[in-house]
């Protein structure tokens, strides 16, 4: 069946440092790439996202891209701050209700 | 106010006993959905709703029912619940891709 493949599950960066966290869809009916921070505690929260008609996608310290040929987006975080330790969340979705999480990044930002 | 809430958010029970997890969501959403969070694994659908009239099951709802009392609320219950539903359950709202999602309850089945 379909699934996301996410990389690596635990990421520790020093603060000031950049965070990349990888992803890989089976789905090439795919068409839409949200990603989620999970704080502990919490509930996911929607960062950022792209749509497969788009490359790349910015919002200050976060970016996110897209390779459609190969399946693969990636989540960047620039200047990396203690508060962007969190888990985070990758998905696909092909519209309506089908959205399927990768397995999640536990990121450490060490000051 | 959240938008999405959710009750309990904990709740320990014993093998057997039915239990009834509640969401609300105040953002107008008709798409209401309930997840599994297990450690170390992503989000797995429970069930669904595009509507009060329609409800659909997930890729894991064995063990599970759902009511859809209003637009604004959506009921999960384990019927008899087993040690291996404990997990983070999560309630989360959509209007069309970008979904919402409440804080968590934590189940725990003894």
């Amino acid at each position: 069946g379909e699934n996301v493949e996410q990389h690596p599950s635990t990421l520790s960066v020093q603060e000031g440092d950049s965070a990349v966290i990888k992803c890989t869809y089976s789905d090439s009916a795919s068409n839409y790439f949200p990603w989620y921070k999970q704080e502990l505690g919490k509930g996911p929260q929607l960062i950022i996202d792209i749509r497969s008609n788009v490359g790349e996608k910015k919002d200050q310290r976060i970016a996110v891209t897209l390779n459609k040929t190969a399946k693969h987006f990636s989540l960047h975080i620039t200047e990396t701050q203690p508060e962007d330790s969190a888990v985070y969340f990758c998905a696909a979705s092909t519209g309506g209700f089908k959205t399927i999480f990768g397995a999640g990044t536990r990121l450490f930002v060490k000051a | 106010d959240a938008d999405v809430t959710q009750t309990p958010r904990n709740r320990i029970t014993k093998t057997g006993k039915r239990i009834m997890l509640e969401c609300s969501q105040t953002k107008g959403h008709d798409r209401m959905y309930w997840y599994r969070q297990d450690p170390g694994l992503g989000l797995q659908l429970i069930y669904y709703s595009f509507d009060v009239k329609d409800i659909n099951k997930g890729e894991i709802s064995d063990g599970y029912s759902v009511s859809r009392q209003a637009q604004a609320k959506f009921s999960l219950s384990l019927e008899s619940a087993i040690p291996n539903q404990t997990a983070l359950y999560f309630c989360a709202t959509s209007d069309d891709h970008r979904q919402f999602f409440g804080p968590g309850t934590r189940l725990t089945v003894l």
